[in-house]
């Protein structure tokens, strides 16, 4: 299957700092990239899609001053976690589907912990 | 989005047959289905998608009757190592947003 690479796998900072996390498709080009949050024992939950050189759809209560996330190619999106606070603390997945395409391929997830 | 419901937990013994069935009476026309397994702390892993009938591949098969209102998954003589959370997703193969609404997922526990 397609391999999405997503950077880093763990990350811990102190409160009021940004954190950016990214996500490549290696081997296909991701006209669309999905960012997810996961809680523990919980299940993923959307927070946005974002489609190559527009700007992302955000769900519902989620605040896109908070996340930022760019598309600026066609294998990379980006989501930055502005002056993340511990409740920030989540498991963040994202995941691609190339154009045309009906399967998500998902990235290994990054663990942000913020003191 | 077509919501998904599939058993919250299943147990079983190495060497057995694993079936989740998954239920999605609202399935649109366009509609596929995609199950999906998770370890703790790693990011879901594509196991099988199909559209009607069954479809099979070297790790599962995937079963859907001609109403599609329900799929099964079958995982043949499971291992510890599918020891996992299964995810049954319903999503539009022609949507450009091919947005997925994650359920509550099934969790597997194989035992010796």
């Amino acid at each position: 299957g397609a391999v999405v690479s997503q950077h880093p796998s763990r990350v811990i900072c102190k409160s009021g700092t940004s954190v950016k996390i990214e996500c490549r498709s290696l081997d296909f080009q991701a006209t669309t990239m999905f960012w997810y949050r996961q809680f523990p024992k919980k299940s993923l939950m959307l927070m946005a899609t974002s489609n190559e050189g527009s700007k992302a759809t955000y769900e519902q209560g989620v605040e896109k001053d908070k996340f930022l996330i760019n598309h600026a190619s066609l294998t990379l999106s980006t989501l930055t976690v502005t002056s993340a606070h511990p409740e920030d603390s989540s498991f963040y997945i994202c995941s691609a589907r190339s154009q045309g395409g009906s399967i998500q391929y998902f990235g290994a997830g990054t663990r942000l912990s913020v003191l | 989005l077509a919501k998904t419901t599939q058993p919250i937990s299943m147990d079983s013994y190495e060497g057995q047959e694993v079936n989740i069935t998954c239920s999605h009476n609202n399935i649109a026309t366009n509609d596929y289905i995609t199950w999906y397994q998770q370890f703790p702390s790693q990011g879901p892993r594509f196991i099988i998608q199909g559209y009607k009938t069954k479809v099979t591949n070297e790790v599962a098969s995937l079963f859907i009757p001609a109403d599609r209102k329900s799929s099964t998954l079958s995982l043949p003589r499971v291992s510890l190592s599918d020891t996992a959370v299964y995810y049954c997703l319903v999503a539009s193969g022609t949507d450009s947003w091919g947005k997925l609404q994650f359920g509550a997922g099934t969790q597997v526990v194989v035992t010796p």
